[in-house]
């Protein structure tokens, strides 16, 4: 089973911030990788596909780098609606395996 | 619109069954694989099983192995999740969420449902 690690597990960024969040996986998963946001009392919303591909509707603030084992997500200017947790996720080899999340909280 | 809508959720006892169900609409049900993904309350996210749009390939995650099974019925566009044998773990709120096109053996989950509670409870 591919171990997906995120860090840091919380972090504490002011509106405006930029906010770098990190996600490593045990082995390669090439670029099948993606990025959830989930809000309170949500279901998750894909952020990122392939590593890098922004899904439909998503703010071009929200842009994804990495393959192999090493990604991060970027947020380039948090706004208020962005304070969530974040899963990534591979999708490369079974079973598929989640992240344990990141919540990027307001500073 | 394109939706997934998961129920039959409730309180069951230890070693009880449950079936869910995801009633899809707005998009060509058979075209896609479909996901369930569970959630305790409090942690983080789960993979569970896969169905590939035709039904012939499903895969599950150790811990629902011989306990759980994935299925769906294309002619009424609905998934479901048979749960047997359940334990105190098995708690969670459980998402469908939609896969890739038929053709692509793996992909991220663009569509998700909101959810269904599964409290395993005596």
């Amino acid at each position: 089973e591919i171990v997906m690690t995120q860090s840091p597990a919380t972090m504490s960024v002011s509106p405006g911030e930029r906010a770098t969040l990190s996600c490593r996986a045990s082995q390669s998963v090439s670029s099948n990788l993606a990025w959830y946001q989930q809000k309170p009392g949500q279901a998750p919303r894909l952020l990122i596909y392939g590593a890098s591909t922004r899904a439909t509707g998503i703010p071009a603030r929200f842009s994804g780098s990495g393959s192999g084992t090493e990604f991060t997500l970027t947020i380039s200017s948090l706004q208020s609606e962005d304070f969530a947790v974040y899963y990534c996720q591979q999708y490369n080899n079974w079973p598929l395996t989640f992240g344990g999340g990141t919540r990027v909280e307001i500073k | 619109e394109v939706q997934l809508l998961e129920s039959g959720g409730g309180l069951v006892q230890p070693g009880g069954s449950l079936r869910l169900s995801c009633a899809a609409s707005g998009f060509t049900f058979s075209s896609y694989a479909i996901n369930w993904v569970r959630q305790a309350p409090g942690k983080g996210l789960e993979w569970v099983s896969f169905i590939s749009g035709t039904g012939g390939s499903t895969y599950y995650a150790d811990f629902v192995k011989g306990r759980f099974t994935i299925s769906r019925d294309n002619s009424k566009n609905i998934l479901y999740l048979q749960m047997n044998s359940l334990t105190a773990e098995d708690t969670a709120i459980y998402y469908c969420a939609r896969g890739p096109p038929v053709g692509i053996a793996m992909g991220a989950f663009d569509i998700w449902g909101q959810g269904t509670m599964v409290t395993v409870s005596s």
